[in-house]
């Protein structure tokens, strides 16, 4: 079935240091959406892409989609404490025109200060 | 921004008593609703699709009678977990979308079920 997979699962930086998280998608997506989960919280949606190649920033937060819609990533620029969380990616079930997402595997991120 | 409310957030109960959990959109309707599951450090698992109006819809592998919802308006649904077991201990999310340009998903505080 279709799987949507993080790498890393845990990364531990520095405060100060940078930060990424891939996610790959073993369909084609329509678009992928990012969200943030803070330890016992909920998801924050943090954004959506949808074109091919797309790149969008948020501050120190850089989002990329693939040329081939079916891989994404998130780049943390200088992270600080307050961006501990775990980051999930998340994509239509099936891949193309629906509101219900598969989520990805999610990337734990710990900054020690 | 779009706020959802869920209650309680936490709950214990024995086992075989029916727990009841509530989503509420608090400044914006919402026809569809979402139910997830999450279980500790791993993903969330979509459950189920809350239509206002109409009956849910249920992934595979989701019992409908055990899960039960109901999305009687436009702002609130419900998760009924019938005759709980110790199994059915879990995280339970849920989310309501709103189109702000684009559909998103706001989510709620989530329910710490636990079954004893």
């Amino acid at each position: 079935g279709q799987q949507v997979m993080q790498i890393p699962q845990y990364q531990h930086v520095q405060e100060g240091e940078d930060f990424t998280t891939y996610c790959n998608s073993s369909t084609t997506l329509s678009n992928i959406q990012w969200y943030k989960q803070r330890p016992g919280g909920h998801p924050v949606f943090l954004i959506q892409l949808v074109k091919s190649g797309e790149v969008k920033k948020q501050k120190r937060l850089t989002f990329q989609f693939g040329e081939a819609k079916k891989n994404s990533s998130l780049h943390i620029t200088a992270t600080q404490t307050t961006d501990v969380g775990t980051y999930f990616c998340a994509g239509p079930r099936g891949g193309g025109a629906t509101n219900k997402l598969i989520f990805g595997t999610g990337t734990l991120l710990a900054v020690q200060p | 921004g779009a706020v959802v409310s869920q209650h309680p957030s936490r709950v214990i109960c024995k086992s075989g008593t029916s727990v009841k959990i509530e989503c509420r959109s608090l400044d914006f309707q919402a026809t569809t609703m979402f139910w997830y599951r999450q279980f500790p450090k791993q993903s969330l698992m979509l459950m189920a699709t809350s239509n206002e109006g109409s009956k849910a819809t249920y992934e595979q592998g989701v019992e409908k009678d055990k899960f039960l919802i109901n999305h009687a308006s436009l702002t609130l649904s419900t998760l009924t977990v019938t005759s709980a077991h110790p199994e059915d201990s879990s995280f339970y999310i849920c989310s309501a979308e709103a189109f702000f340009g684009v559909n998103i998903q706001y989510f709620g505080a989530g329910t710490r079920l636990s079954v004893l």
